[in-house]
């Protein structure tokens, strides 16, 4: 399928556990990003990516991990989940550096 | 200050009324401008872009850029019930990522 994906679409988890957010895109966009959205914050950045094997800080990277070794792919790691990182988490991907973005159809993850 | 400042809401208008939803940012770097729809419980849309200073239109919504005055705004002509959503703007500097609003909440009453 054409787009973006993410997997899982809601994750469930204990404190202190490790977990992997997907994300997929197939317009072979240069840029991925990762954002959380809690109620009041709106959205904010974790981590962006311009190209493969090349990634960025976003404004709250504490606690989270990513790796691009392929364009299509942005995977996104909780090492130590805490219960501050229950959110709704998006994937983006966008053509260039001024283009908009389009945006996977999210992760509700909980931690216990 | 935020990077980016959006009237805080919720705004409510009747439905076929104009929506006005604004915007302000503080990197004069800024180069591209962004407005996305949100509803509840589903990701951002976009809906509009907008580039250089002056209007764009696009059926009913018209995204207006002030680089001078580092604002921009949506405007949304006849509003209708399903224009019910949280609009989002969006700043990118030429760092390649945006930073956005917290947004405003938009409620079109039959």
């Amino acid at each position: 399928d054409a787009g973006i994906t993410q997997s899982p679409r809601y994750k469930i988890t204990e404190t202190g556990r490790q977990v992997t957010l997907m994300c997929h895109q197939t317009w072979s966009h240069s840029y991925m990003f990762w954002y959380r959205q809690d109620l009041g914050h709106g959205l904010r950045l974790i981590y962006y990516s311009a190209a493969a094997d090349i990634t960025d800080k976003g404004e709250v990277p504490d606690g989270y991990v990513v790796s691009r070794s392929k364009t299509e792919n942005f995977p996104l790691t909780l090492e130590s989940a805490t219960r501050s990182q229950t959110s709704v988490y998006f994937c983006a991907s966008g053509a260039g550096a001024y283009n908009e973005q389009f945006f996977g159809p999210g992760t509700r993850l909980t931690v216990l | 200050q935020k990077e980016v400042e959006q009237n805080s809401g919720p705004l409510s208008v009747p439905e076929g009324a104009i929506a006005s939803l604004n915007c302000t940012y503080s990197d004069r770097g800024s180069q591209s401008f962004f407005w996305y729809r949100q509803y509840s419980g589903k990701s951002p849309e976009l809906i509009m872009s907008i580039y250089s200073n002056g209007d764009k239109e696009d059926g009913r919504f018209t995204a207006q850029l002030n680089k001078a005055s580092q604002y921009v705004s949506l405007l949304i002509r006849d509003s209708q019930p399903s224009d019910s959503a949280t609009y989002l703007c969006a700043v990118n500097t030429n760092a390649g990522k945006s930073t956005f609003g917290d947004g405003t909440t938009l409620t079109v009453k039959p």
